[in-house]
């Protein structure tokens, strides 16, 4: 029973536009939700984070964005750039108490073509 | 400041044969997390650490797994005797308190291959 589902495996953009990741969720419990950005033989590393309380939370080129009622989450990155190229990953925290206790999804690999 | 550093990166061993992994996680950092990801899928939590307690551990796939954190300072994992479906990527990551935002800092990870 998978709590987070990230349903796209892959994304193609081009250099200069904006890449949309997507997320969706089923526990209503969770109250932190979090995108990691993960290159090949490294460890995932902390991209952003959002509150359940809010809708919408901006980073520089980043800005995620949550819709309670669909149990959605998505991540935008404006302009896309190159380096940008990596595995993203969806988490949510907070079904068990704050325990720093992660639940991911699959991950969405993300290419940005120059 | 050193971040997570795990070790080895890449461990191949035979079905049945025992493969002990190690995380030194970031100085000062009390809480300390096992995870995994197999074959592409999601990355899955395993256990949590506070110190050298487990306060969570109801990822732990089976009693083939044992993890120890003596001291509280440096984990290991260890899988005896593996079996094939353990073969995957495991990551270690710390924190220094529980954050409220779940962030946290992980290692490059072990990549454990069962033949």
């Amino acid at each position: 029973d998978q709590q987070v589902k990230q349903n796209s495996p892959s994304l193609s953009v081009q250099e200069g536009r904006i890449s949309i990741l997507n997320c969706d969720y089923t526990n209503s419990m969770f109250d932190y939700f979090l995108w990691y950005k993960k290159y090949p033989a490294e460890g995932p590393t902390f991209l952003i984070s959002i509150s359940s309380i809010k809708d919408k939370n901006e980073d520089g080129r980043f800005t995620v964005f949550l819709n309670k009622s669909a149990k959605h989450l998505s991540l935008h990155i404006v302009p896309s750039q190159p380096g940008d190229s990596a595995v993203y990953f969806c988490a949510a925290s907070g079904s068990s108490g704050n325990t720093g206790k992660l639940i991911f999804g699959q991950g969405t690999t993300l290419q940005v073509k120059p | 400041e050193a971040g997570v550093t795990q070790f080895p990166s890449h461990s191949v061993i035979e079905k049945g044969q025992t493969v002990t992994l190690r995380c030194d996680p970031i100085s000062g950092h009390d809480n300390l997390y096992w995870y995994r990801r197999v074959m592409g899928k999601e990355i899955k939590f395993l256990l949590h650490f506070v110190k050298e307690s487990k306060q969570d551990e109801s990822g732990m796939p089976n009693n083939r797994f044992l993890a120890e954190r003596t001291g509280g300072t440096y984990s290991t994992l260890k899988v005896q005797p593996a079996e094939l479906e353990d073969s995957g990527v495991y990551f270690c990551a710390s924190s220094q308190g529980l954050p409220n935002t779940g962030e946290l800092f992980f290692g490059e990870g072990s990549r454990l291959t069962v033949l």
